[in-house]
């Protein structure tokens, strides 16, 4: 039990449909991120949240939006994706502050989505 | 691109000790180091960190070399649940401000064997 609540666990979804993957994280951290694995493939960051402010947007497409109402929850809302977009979707959080030793971000077990 | 170099690969026998190294020839001196792993169907679980001290948990010991240019990540006992897609990452410490990236490679899979 990481702290880190994914769901759901495995998405099917075809080209034209609206989906969210949904996060929340139990820890009281101020930071939230969604990253990408795909196969054969490092993880890659997507988004960053620091005190439900997007920090981070690293060149993601517009088709994915995220979404972060409060410090614990965190959503990534899907609309017309392609099948390259077939990844495992992982969120993190951690506890962020200006100065000083940078802190761990803990991980849930990610969205396994697949695009037909 | 990630700033670490680490074999693809390595085995080890349960029981004995896991050594993964790791090269950060172009580190900073404000940039700490970091250990995560990644079990099969789990996501990234964070293990140890350290600056230029040697430092141990209760889940592993992580040894920088002097020059800080690389470092060792040591599993004292592996058992087969240590099976896993090990990574070592460089990160800033947070005086710039707000969140710092984690910028992952491919990693080390290490299998440990009965």
């Amino acid at each position: 039990e990481t702290g880190v609540t994914q769901t759901p666990r495995h998405l099917v979804m075809g080209m034209t449909n609206k989906k969210s993957l949904k996060c929340e994280q139990h820890l009281g951290h101020n930071a939230m991120y969604w990253y990408k694995q795909s196969a054969k493939k490092p993880l890659e960051l997507m988004f960053v949240y620091n005190f439900k402010e997007q920090t981070e947007n690293n060149s993601v497409p517009s088709r994915f939006s995220p979404e972060c109402p409060n410090s614990s929850h965190l959503f990534l809302h899907l609309h017309t994706l392609q099948p390259e977009d077939s990844a495992l979707y992982l969120c993190a959080s951690s506890q962020e502050s200006a100065r000083g030793i940078p802190q761990p971000q803990h991980f849930g077990d990610g969205t396994r989505l697949s695009i037909l | 691109d990630a700033k670490t170099t680490q074999p693809p690969s390595m085995d080890c026998a349960e029981g004995r000790a896991a050594n993964l190294p790791c090269n950060h020839s172009t580190i900073s001196g404000n940039e700490y180091v970091y250990w995560y792993r990644q079990i099969h169907s789990q996501g990234p679980q964070y293990i140890i960190h350290g600056l230029k001290n040697n430092e141990t948990n209760e889940m592993a010991s992580l040894i920088i070399t002097e020059d800080r240019k690389s470092s060792t990540l040591i599993l004292p006992h592996a058992t087969l649940r240590d099976t896993a897609v090990y990574y070592c990452i460089v990160r800033v410490d947070g005086t710039q401000g707000g969140s710092e990236k984690l910028v992952f490679g491919k990693g080390t899979k290490l299998t440990v064997n009965p």
